[in-house]
């Protein structure tokens, strides 16, 4: 089974500091990889896809993938309340076109 | 701003019956699949769909599900008898194709509410 990992949370950070999203993935052959933004109740909603080792920033996001660790993060600078959510990392593992992902961690935002 | 749109909202149905899930996808789009969200687990893939064939599909998806794009439009998800263990957030999604394979840029809609009782 191709696993995708993440710590559930909560994470809560204060409003203005930097949040901190870590995944990691079990296939070392994996090599695109996504993060999803879920509202309670809502549907996932693409933030960032990274597909290279290295760092990829998109405003208050910066995207980290290290395929020798097998490890994708996300970085969201000046937190706002606006943030809170779960994130979700997904991938798509060699061999297949199916996006995985994994159980989210679920980020509050402190006023 | 395109979107996916799903019917119904929500559904309640008996257990034992048929349900069927709607969606319209992107216009150009190419890619369409259905996931599925139990109630505070995770999104787990249900079935792929491209060039009116499925491409790929999980051991949930087994023979009490089917889908179809009956027209240029929709895309449908049929569960023939539905189980208590189906009640579930039903996701659709679409997404364009890149290098000629998919790009894992999925586009969800607001998905659909499956109560079984």
């Amino acid at each position: 089974q191709k696993e995708v990992e993440q710590n559930s949370g909560p994470l809560s950070v204060p409003e203005g500091a930097i949040a901190s999203l870590n995944c990691t993935y079990s296939d070392r052959g994996s090599q695109s990889f996504f993060w999803y933004r879920q509202y309670s109740g809502k549907s996932p909603e693409l933030i960032m896809s990274i597909y290279s080792n290295g760092d990829k920033e998109d405003g208050r996001f910066t995207a980290q993938l290290n395929k020798a660790s097998q490890y994708v993060s996300l970085l969201i600078r000046d937190s706002q309340p606006s943030d809170s959510a779960t994130y979700l990392c997904a991938v798509i593992n060699s061999g297949n076109e199916k996006l995985t992902f994994g159980t989210g961690t679920r980020l509050t935002i402190i006023p | 701003e395109p979107e996916v749109t799903q019917t119904p909202s929500h559904q309640v149905t008996q257990m034992g019956q048929e349900v069927i899930l709607r969606c319209v996808p992107i216009s150009n789009h190419l890619y369409f699949y259905w996931y599925r969200q139990i109630l505070g687990q995770k999104v787990e893939f249900l079935v792929s769909f491209y060039n009116n064939e499925i491409s790929e599909k999980s051991e949930i998806f087994d023979d009490q599900f089917s889908v179809e794009r009956p027209d240029g439009s929709n895309f449908t998800l049929k569960i023939r008898s539905t189980k208590l263990e189906d009640s579930a957030m039903y996701f659709c999604a679409s997404s364009y194709v890149a290098g000629g394979g998919v790009t894992g840029e999925l586009f969800f809609g607001e998905g659909s509410r499956l109560t079984v009782l």
